[in-house]
């Protein structure tokens, strides 16, 4: 498996803000990918972060709202632009250690508040 | 559409019992991945098991197994000698191999002493 680092891992804020989710791996991997599990739901799938280029977003998610950037093989980022309370969710960000294993690895998530 | 299904919102057991927890997929596709994902309220997404969907063996992990029926397109996950720290949400998940992950909504499992 792989350790990966998720930061912060909460925060409160406010209407029409906006913050930046870390996410760092203690190891090059193939393939990065961004969830939002609203309260008592399920995840879903938000962006797949490509190393180098613009993210992949899945429907319903657009690029303007949540930025997605990977610089390198170990390190994305996640921004929630111009927050509203329907944005409060946890955020999670997953890894695929090597191609065609397709088992994904989970941060601990970030629990965002907004008010 | 690919679907995963999990009729179990909630579910209850005795510690050193079996529970079994339900989880239904519907794809067209042939060769896919089954996992899953233990959620405890740390919140961490723990891997509990994979299954490939070619090979017709039902995966085991220790106290974990899984009854794997592809025709059936079921997927249903047994945990034997239920232990307290196993109290969490479960999600079935399945990848058709593109490595992006389909979740079920999830079950809720509390483990009593």
């Amino acid at each position: 498996s792989a350790v990966i680092s998720q930061k912060p891992s909460r925060d409160i804020c406010q209407r029409g803000t906006s913050l930046t989710i870390q996410c760092q791996v203690d190891s090059q991997v193939t393939m990065m990918f961004w969830y939002r599990q609203q309260p008592g739901q399920s995840l879903t799938l938000i962006a797949t972060a490509n190393q180098g280029s613009e993210a992949t977003y899945e429907s319903g998610f657009v690029i303007d709202k949540f930025p997605i950037s990977r610089p390198n093989l170990t390190f994305s980022t996640l921004t929630v632009s111009n927050m509203s309370p329907e944005d409060s969710s946890i955020y999670l960000c997953s890894v695929v250690l090597r191609q065609g294993r397709n088992i994904q690895y989970f941060g601990a998530g970030t629990r965002l508040s907004v008010l | 559409a690919q679907t995963v299904t999990q009729s179990q919102p909630e579910m209850s057991v005795q510690e050193a019992e079996t529970v079994t927890l339900s989880c239904t997929y519907d794809t067209s596709e042939n060769n896919y991945y089954l996992f899953w994902y233990k959620q405890p309220p740390s919140r961490q997404m723990i891997l509990v098991i994979r299954q490939e969907a070619y090979k017709q063996q039902n995966a085991t992990e220790n106290r974990f197994s899984v009854n794997f029926q592809k025709a059936a397109k079921s997927f249903s996950l047994k945990i034997s000698d239920s232990q307290l720290g196993d109290t969490a949400m479960y999600f079935c998940a399945f990848t058709p191999n593109t490595d992006k992950l389909i979740f079920g909504t999830g079950t809720r499992l509390q483990v009593f002493p």
